[in-house]
């Protein structure tokens, strides 16, 4: 199985700065379509997880451009840029390569 | 809009066995793969299964496999979720979720529906 890992935030972040969390993968993630299957989730409090980001880098459906992808095959890092009260929640890595799925542990944001 | 509403969930003792369903709307149901993914109390996220379109193939993680079932019905527009031999690490929130239309990722999540097993 791929296990994800997840960093940690150094919480809480003040309003208005970036915040970057990181995943990483135990198998490349690189598609031979030249795609890479990384997906980002959010789960605000008492809410279901939201798509954020899929294909390491694609911000999903009215997702702000506040939010942003990169990485390489192993190594990913999601970028909140001006933090706001509404991005507080658990952000999840998930890899959608292989099955079984797997997601990182988590990564909880939280407000100064 | 793309709507998903599970039901089905409750209270049951070990070794019994739930059904949980999912309806959905607002899209063309058979044309996705879909999905149950699961969350333990204060724990993350954990997928429990996807079917193809079609119902033809189905796919799960070991801690299940054998003892859960996913189905689904596409002229009703409904995924399902059989759960037999259940054990108290079932416990968990179960979301209905759609596979993006490249099947790459989760797109569309219900809210959820609570399963505790417990004697």
């Amino acid at each position: 199985d791929i296990v994800m890992t997840q960093g940690a935030l150094p919480n809480p972040v003040p309003s208005g700065e970036s915040a970057s969390i990181t995943c990483q993968s135990s198998k490349s993630l690189l598609h031979s379509n030249g795609k890479t299957y990384l997906n980002w989730y959010l789960q605000r409090p008492g809410q279901s997880p939201q798509l954020l980001i899929y294909w390491m880098s694609t911000r999903a459906s009215g997702v702000s451009d506040r939010f942003s992808g990169s990485g390489s095959g192993t190594d990913f890092t999601l970028k909140i840029s001006s933090v706001e009260a509404e991005d507080v929640g658990v952000y999840y890595c998930q890899q959608f390569l292989e099955y079984p799925r797997t997601f990182g542990g988590g990564t909880k944001l939280e407000l100064k | 809009e793309v709507q998903l509403v599970e039901s089905g969930g409750g209270l049951v003792q070990p070794g019994r066995s739930l059904k949980l369903s999912c309806a959905a709307s607002g899209f063309t149901f058979s044309n996705y793969y879909m999905a149950w993914v699961r969350q333990a109390p204060k724990k993350g996220l954990e997928w429990v299964a996807t079917i193809s379109t079609s119902g033809s193939r189905t796919y799960y993680p070991d801690s299940v496999k054998g003892r859960f079932t996913i189905s689904r019905d596409n002229a009703k527009s409904s995924l399902y979720l059989q759960m037999n031999s259940l054990k108290s690490e079932d416990t968990a929130t179960y979301y209905c979720a759609r596979a993006g239309i490249y099947s790459s990722h989760f797109d569309y999540w219900g809210q959820g529906v609570m399963v505790t097993v417990s004697s």
